[in-house]
């Protein structure tokens, strides 16, 4: 079985900090993709990262950045400079096959709380 | 890009009634949908896997005869909440599957059972 740990419940951060959300996961596959999501109030989820397990290279984009480390299992996002609109929740998820089904797996999200 | 459109966003019914959700995909075909719930901040759960033109996957724990999930088309799920209770009310989001992206979501609808 597959699972996504977010430990950080709710985070809260002066505007321009930078702050890293953690994200944990545990997986017997070899082949896997892990993903980052924003959901704003309004509820829809905005897509950020799709990682596959066979690049470990860390992405950046803009005041986004994503570390895959493959040997603590674990896929964590850094937002520099943090913005007010940055506040949401943020889901990490894992993509794997189940017995030829293919499924996504989140986390229970971080809320983040910009302050101006 | 890959756009899924969900309708409604917002429904109120009446306790015993039967709600539709649709999930369109309006510029790609998706041979796969699936169906999350949320409760308050909480995560999203997989409820259901829908494949066009065959029985939904349901999840461990998902009542079959209460969440109906029909594929008829390429460009269509639909997720019918039967005989609606309040404990019910939850937001439902649809998703599909894209070759480079990985998924795409609807928008969510927000049900509340009265």
């Amino acid at each position: 079985a597959q699972k996504v740990t977010q430990a950080q419940t709710e985070i809260s951060v002066v505007e321009k900090e930078d702050v890293t959300l953690d994200c944990v996961y545990e997986t017997r596959d070899t082949t896997y993709y892990l993903f980052w999501y924003k959901q704003p109030p309004s509820g829809e989820l905005v897509f950020l990262i799709r990682r596959n397990s066979f690049d470990e290279q860390n992405e950046i984009s803009g005041r986004y950045s994503w570390n895959f480390q493959k040997s603590t299992s674990s896929f964590n996002f850094t937002i520099t400079a943090s913005q007010v609109v940055d506040s949401a929740v943020y889901f990490c998820a894992l993509s794997e096959r189940d017995f030829g089904n293919e499924k996504l797996t989140f986390g229970t999200g971080t809320r983040l709380t910009i302050i101006p | 890009g890959a756009v899924v459109s969900q309708h409604p966003s917002r429904v109120i019914c009446k306790s015993g009634t039967s709600v539709k959700i649709e999930c369109r995909s309006l510029d790609f075909q998706a041979t796969t949908m699936f169906w999350y719930r949320q409760f308050p901040k909480k995560s999203l759960m997989l409820m259901a896997t829908s494949n066009e033109g065959s029985k939904a996957t349901y999840e461990q724990g998902v009542e079959k005869d209460k969440f109906l999930i029909n594929h008829a088309s390429l460009t269509l799920s639909t997720l019918t909440v039967t005989s609606a209770h309040p404990e019910d009310s939850s937001f439902y989001i649809c998703s599909a599957r894209l070759v480079e992206l990985g998924y795409t979501f609807g928008s969510g609808t927000r049900l509340t059972v009265v």
